[in-house]
C-alpha cells in the first residue's frame, strides 16, 4: 500500500541553525501538508501546498518557515533559524484531490530537537 | 473559532470491556469529521471519515458515529493491541475537501489483558 515517507526520523540541531525536513508524498497525490505536534499537545496545521504554491498557512508558519517541491517526488519544509520552541514532531501529509477519498494520509514524522 | 474537544483524556479498560470515546466540535460548517489512531512516536493512521449527522462507520472492533455536535468512537470488546491515542479532527466547509484538519488532543486508550 502506498505511504508517505519522511526523512530523517530524528534531527538534532543547535538554536539558530537551518534545518530541512523531507517528505515523499504518495505518488499520485496533488495536495501536500505540514503539521506539527509539540510533545503532549494537539497536532497543529502549518501549511498546505498545491500546484507548486502555498494554498493556505497558519499563524505558526511565519517568515522563518518555507516549503518547496524541488522535484516530482519530494516536498520539503525549511526552518531558517531554529528556536527552542520549534522542537516538535513534524508530520507531512498528502491528499489525492478531487475525485478521490477526502483522506489526508500522514507520514511517520520527523522528531526535531533544538538545543 | 473552530475547535475540537476530546474526552476523556485517558481511558484504561480491561480486555473485553467495551466503552466509548467522545469528540465534541464547533466549526463554522462541517465538511467532514475524521478519526485517526496514533501509536507512540508515530504518525496518525486513518480510521474513518464521517460527513453527516446519523452516519456510522465500522471497522473490526471500532464503530464511529456522528451527530450535529459530537462524534463517538465505540470500542467493542477491546484487545491490548487497541491501545493507542485516538485523534478526532474536523475539516471545515470553507476550506473545501483540501482544507486543513483541526485536531483535538486525543484520548489515550490503554487496554490491559
Amino acid at each position: 500500500e502506498p505511504e508517505v515517507t519522511q526523512t530523517p526520523s530524528h534531527q538534532v540541531t543547535q538554536m539558530g541553525q537551518e534545518v530541512i525536513l523531507r517528505c515523499v508524498p504518495i505518488s499520485n497525490h496533488l495536495y501536500f501538508y505540514w503539521y506539527r505536534q509539540i510533545l503532549g499537545q494537539k497536532v497543529e496545521f502549518l501549511v498546505s501546498f498545491y500546484n507548486n504554491e502555498i494554498s493556505e498557512k497558519s499563524e505558526i508558519f511565519d517568515d522563518q518557515f518555507s516549503v518547496e517541491r524541488p522535484d516530482g517526488s519530494n516536498f520539503t519544509l525549511k526552518i531558517r533559524s531554529t528556536k527552542l520552541e520549534d522542537s516538535a514532531m513534524y508530520f507531512c501529509a498528502s491528499y489525492l484531490g478531487a475525485g478521490g477519498t477526502d483522506t489526508q494520509y500522514f507520514g511517520p514524522g520527523t522528531r526535531l530537537t533544538v538545543l | 473559532e473552530d475547535q475540537v474537544t476530546q474526552s476523556p483524556e485517558a481511558l484504561r479498560l480491561q480486555e473485553g470491556e467495551s466503552s466509548s470515546l467522545n469528540c465534541s466540535y464547533t466549526v463554522s460548517g462541517l465538511r467532514g469529521l475524521f478519526w485517526y489512531r496514533q501509536d507512540p512516536g508515530k504518525g496518525p493512521e486513518f480510521l474513518f471519515t464521517l460527513y453527516s449527522a446519523g452516519e456510522e462507520k465500522e471497522k473490526e472492533r471500532l464503530k464511529a458515529t456522528l451527530t450535529k455536535k459530537e462524534s463517538f468512537l465505540h470500542i467493542t470488546a477491546p484487545k491490548p493491541e487497541d491501545s493507542a491515542t485516538y485523534l478526532c479532527a474536523v475539516q471545515a466547509d470553507y476550506g473545501g475537501s483540501q482544507g486543513n484538519l483541526i485536531f483535538g488532543k486525543g484520548t489515550k486508550l490503554s487496554v490491559k489483558p
